[in-house]
Parts: structure tokens; sequence; C-alpha cells
């Protein structure tokens, strides 16, 4: 089966523009998630979707980052203002419906703010 | 808290050799343990999980053990391999939501 497409790879813009991101989660996955991962530690949860509705966004700088997943499967995430502190690459997860399934990843988006 | 704590952070190894990762949790509703390798460049990786019901897991050269009671979990590769040189991160999870160690960058040196 085919993997988490993300796109773009790589991104490079200064500080206060604006930059979105776009996931394709493994089909017929129900859950996707997105998360930031900062060099040198693990993957920090941003967003959680169940279809097209938000589950958890506790950890999602609402000022500043907003994410969406119309129709439940394809999502953008964005961010506007970027400040320096974003960079860091941003990684796609989907899994099946339900507790505990395995998140699969996409290879994610390294994100550089001058 | 939610926090798992992942030791060591560093892990050189000589071909052949045994590594062992280990990590330690607080929160008691933790009943799904994942282990991800990140090659450069590329998103994590599952290569093998256990659930809090279970005490040992085994899938050709990696294994995990996990300790409930005393809140610990571990990742044991054997016979190590030139390809098993990436970081490798513990994660716990409840419910629907994970939450990744620091990661341990191992080498493995031919």
């Amino acid at each position: 089966e085919a993997g988490v497409a993300q796109s773009p790879r790589y991104k490079i813009i200064e500080k206060r523009q604006s930059v979105a991101f776009w996931c394709n989660p493994i089909s017929g996955h129900a859950t996707l998630y997105w998360y930031q991962q900062i060099l040198g530690q693990g993957p920090k949860l941003l967003i959680q979707f169940q279809n097209n509705g938000v589950v958890d966004d506790s950890q999602l700088p609402k000022d500043r980052f907003s994410a969406e997943r119309l129709k439940g499967v394809d999502s953008t995430l964005k961010i506007q203002p970027a400040k320096l502190e974003d960079s860091a690459v941003y990684l796609c997860a989907s899994s099946s419906q339900g507790f505990n399934q395995p998140q699969h990843f996409g290879d994610g988006t390294r994100l550089s703010i001058l | 808290g939610e926090n798992v704590e992942q030791h060591p952070s560093t892990l050189s190894v000589q071909e052949g050799d045994s590594a062992v990762i280990k990590c330690t949790y607080s929160d008691s509703a933790s009943n799904y343990f994942p282990w991800y390798k990140q090659e450069l460049g590329k998103g994590p990786q599952l290569i093998i999980d256990i659930r809090s019901n279970v005490g040992e897991k085994k899938d050709q050269r990696i294994a995990v053990t996990l300790n409930k009671t005393a809140k610990h979990f571990s990742l044991h590769i054997t016979e190590t391999q030139p390809e098993d040189s990436a970081v490798y991160f513990c994660c716990r999870g409840s419910n629907y939501k994970l939450t990744f160690g620091k990661g341990t960058l191992l080498t493995v040196n031919p």
C-alpha cells in the first residue's frame, strides 16, 4: 500500500511570512496527526483529526497555526505568521480508527525560517 | 505526567553485539508502547509495539520487554548490523495520544 505522502519536502521562508504543508494519509485511515519535530528531539503532537473532526489540538499554537481536513482525507497545516522558533520538521501520520492503532509517518517537511 | 524518559541518548556498539535502550514513564493510564526507528531525512518507522497486557514481544532480532509495575520498558536488538544505525524513539500511548522520548542515536561500527 502507498504510504503517507507529504509536500513540499523542504521550505525556506523569512519570519513573519506564511507557509502551508499538505498531507495525504494512507487510504482508508480515519485518523490523521500532525507532529512538530525540532532538531534533536522526538516528535510532538500538534493536532489530531478523526475523519474531518478535531480530536485534540491542545498543543497547537492557535494564534499562528491552523489545520484542516476537509472531506476527511487530505489535510493542510498552515503557519501565519512564522517565527524563528517554528524551524522544524513537520510530520504527518495516519492510523486506522480505534484505540492505540499503529501510526504510520510520512517523511515530513523540513521548514527553515530565516 | 505524560513524559517518557529515554536512556542512553547515544549508543555505539560493534557489529554483532547487542544494543539495549531503556525508557520509563509515570502515567499509569499508559497502555501502548511502540518503538520507532528514524533514519536521516526520513519519517519515523514503526519497528515493534507492545500493549500493556503483554510482558514481552519478539520479532526476529528485535525484542521489547515491559514491566508495568515498575513503569519501564526496553528495546533489545541482537546481532546488530550497520543498517541498524539510526535514531530510535520509545513512546507511551493512552487512548489515541502518543508521547515520544527524546531518542537514542545508535551507531553500529563495522
